[in-house]
Order: C-alpha cells, then sequence, then structure tokens
C-alpha cells in the first residue's frame, strides 16, 4: 500500500557536519510537512510546502536549516552545521488535498543523532 | 500563539479499566485530529472532527469535540494491550497561522 519513505532511517554525525535527510510522499499528494520530535518539545511544525512551494517555516531556525522540493516526488531537509540540541526524530508527512486539516500520512522517521 | 495542551502526560491502566485523554486549546478550532504513536513508530491518523459538539466512535474508542471547538477528548472503554502508545491532538486555529498545532501527546502505557 502507498506510504510515505524516509532516508536514512538513522543518522548520527558529529557537530558541525551536513545533514541532508529525504522524503518521498505519497504518489499524488501535493502537501508535504516536515516535524521534529523531541521528548522536550514534542512534534513541532518546522515547515511545509503545497504543490511544492514553501507555504510556511516559521518554525525552522533559518540559519542552519532548509528545506526543498525539487520535485513532487522529493522533500529534502537540510542542517548545515548540525549540533547537539538538532538531535531528534525527523518526520515527513504528505496529504491529499492541499491543506493543514488535510489527514496527514506520516513516514517513519529519521532518527538524527549529532555527537 | 496558539496552543494546544493534552492531560495527563502520562498514564498507567490496568487491561480493560478505561481511559481518557483530554486536549484544550488556547484558541476557537476549526477542526481537531487525532493521531496514535506507537512505541518506536510514527503517528496514525485516527480521526478528524469539525462540527461542534461532534461525537465519533471507533470501536472502543469514543472521540469528542467541545461546544465551543476548544476541547476535546479520546476515551477508550475496556483498554487491551494493543492500545498502549502515545495519544496525540492536533488542531488548527480558525484565526490566524493556518498550520496544524499538536499537543504534547498521552503516553498509555497498560499492565496485562
Amino acid at each position: 500500500d502507498a506510504r510515505v519513505t524516509q532516508t536514512p532511517r538513522d543518522k548520527v554525525t558529529e557537530m558541525g557536519q551536513e545533514v541532508t535527510m529525504r522524503c518521498q510522499p505519497i504518489l499524488g499528494h501535493n502537501t508535504v510537512f516536515w516535524y521534529r520530535q523531541t521528548m522536550m518539545q514534542g512534534l513541532e511544525l518546522l515547515a511545509y510546502f503545497r504543490n511544492r512551494a514553501p507555504l510556511d517555516d516559521s518554525g525552522m531556525p533559518k540559519d542552519r536549516f532548509s528545506a526543498e522540493m525539487p520535485d513532487a516526488t522529493l522533500a529534502t531537509l537540510k542542517i548545515q552545521p548540525s549540533e547537539p540540541r538538532d538531535s531528534a526524530v525527523y518526520f515527513c508527512a504528505s496529504g491529499l488535498t492541499g491543506g493543514v486539516t488535510d489527514t496527514q500520512y506520516f513516514g517513519p522517521g529519521t532518527r538524527l543523532t549529532v555527537l | 500563539g496558539q496552543q494546544v495542551m493534552q492531560i495527563p502526560q502520562y498514564q498507567h491502566v490496568q487491561e480493560g479499566e478505561d481511559f481518557t485523554t483530554y486536549c484544550n486549546s488556547s484558541t476557537t478550532l476549526s477542526n481537531i485530529q487525532w493521531y496514535k504513536q506507537r512505541p518506536g513508530g510514527h503517528p496514525v491518523f485516527l480521526i478528524q472532527l469539525v462540527k461542534s459538539g461532534e461525537v465519533k466512535k471507533q470501536k472502543r474508542l469514543t472521540f469528542q469535540f467541545g461546544e465551543a471547538k476548544k476541547n476535546s477528548s479520546l476515551h477508550i472503554t475496556a483498554t487491551q494491550t494493543t492500545d498502549v502508545g502515545t495519544y496525540f491532538c492536533a488542531g488548527q486555529a480558525i484565526q490566524g497561522a493556518q498550520k496544524l498545532v499538536f499537543g504534547q501527546g498521552t503516553r498509555l502505557t497498560i499492565n496485562p
């Protein structure tokens, strides 16, 4: 059945390194969300796209984070340089009809550890 | 900004007992969604409520949306070990930023 895929599933890196996370939304979905989950902060929305255009990235630290959708089948979240406080699980989710009230289908997540 | 609070943060019950989690928003919501995340897994959509006072049921799960559209609850009757996980509510404010804000979640553990 259709599902959101994310790579890598786990990433361990050293502080200062660049990290790129990838997401393939469900085919036909036109909205993509990036979330970060930590024990302290819970699920935080970092950014979301509709029809590949960024609609809201107010939850994302702009100095080191960037999110893009090079095409309809790929969304990327990049951290450069990474810091230990970025350690978290990063989820990508996609939605069918194009609004934040749409049902969101989450991927399995990328567990990031920055040493 | 909009805040969504959930209580309790943690709940431990004996299998067969009932469980309820409550969700409160600082602002009036256009709709509320509920998600379940199993340990080590990802959030999975359960249901969406849109109308004031709406009640929906899924087998042993009952979801309610408050009359003022600022609060919601999830009640599980006769819990089973498969109900273990964290339950999140998420709501979008009627006014303001157009984004879904998640509550902190209620983590449910069950003694078999």
